[in-house]
């Protein structure tokens, strides 16, 4: 099956830092959704982005699907940011049925 | 707008005892719904998925079961709990495939 690898797992920044967080997946897909799972477990939608690149405030997102990896990127990090990110996708072999595949996440802290 | 809801939000069992963990969406009709788990520490893994009402296909075989009674609603069983069925349980609905998908808040289940 599809392999969905996050980089780097843990990242520890200052508040006031930038950073990017990598996903690469092995195969063909129909959906990559980015999401942050905050403290209490929920996960919280960030972008639907199976190609190209969008821009939500302080963070933004490319995917580049012919190279299959996909970018995420946090400007002027605050301590709220801090959680885990996971990165999902829809295999294109996941007969239509949506099924989402994750990565092990990227645990990122930031300090004040 | 579309809300999804999951109850119980903890739940503390002991071995052998039954589970039945409950999760209905509001808002939209004949949503794909599906079932996941986190082991601590780890990544989502897909264990049920559903396209309309009586259809379940499970991903993993295991100690669980699906129901899918009406079109809002999943139920997530077991007969007999195992120590290794401990986890946080997330369901999820979309529209459809290829679409962004939206998951609950969780419930979080100790087998003791």
């Amino acid at each position: 099956g599809i392999q969905v690898e996050q980089s780097p797992p843990d990242l520890i920044l200052q508040e006031g830092a930038n950073s990017t967080l990598r996903c690469n997946f092995s195969d063909s897909v129909n959906n990559l959704q980015w999401f942050h799972q905050n403290p209490w477990g929920q996960l919280i939608n960030l972008f639907y982005i199976p190609s190209g690149t969008k821009q939500n405030g302080r963070l933004s997102a490319t995917t580049v699907a012919t190279e299959r990896y996909s970018l995420l990127y946090i400007s002027s990090s605050q301590t709220t940011d801090s959680g885990v990110y996971f990165c999902a996708v829809e295999p294109k072999t996941s007969s239509n049925t949506g099924k989402l595949i994750f990565g092990q996440g990227t645990t990122l802290q930031v300090k004040p | 707008s579309q809300t999804i809801h999951q109850w119980p939000a903890t739940l503390v069992q002991p071995v052998g005892s039954p589970l039945s963990l409950e999760c209905t969406v509001e808002g939209t009709s004949n949503p794909n719904l599906y079932w996941y788990r986190q082991a601590a520490g780890r990544g989502l893994q897909l264990l049920f998925y559903s396209v309309g009402i009586g259809q379940i296909s499970s991903e993993v075989p295991q100690n669980l079961s699906a129901s899918r009674p009406q079109d809002r609603q999943f139920i997530l069983s077991s007969k007999k709990l195992l120590l290794s069925d401990s986890g946080f349980y997330l369901c999820a609905w979309s529209v459809g495939w290829g679409v962004e998908q939206y998951f609950g808040p969780g419930t979080r289940l100790t087998v003791t």
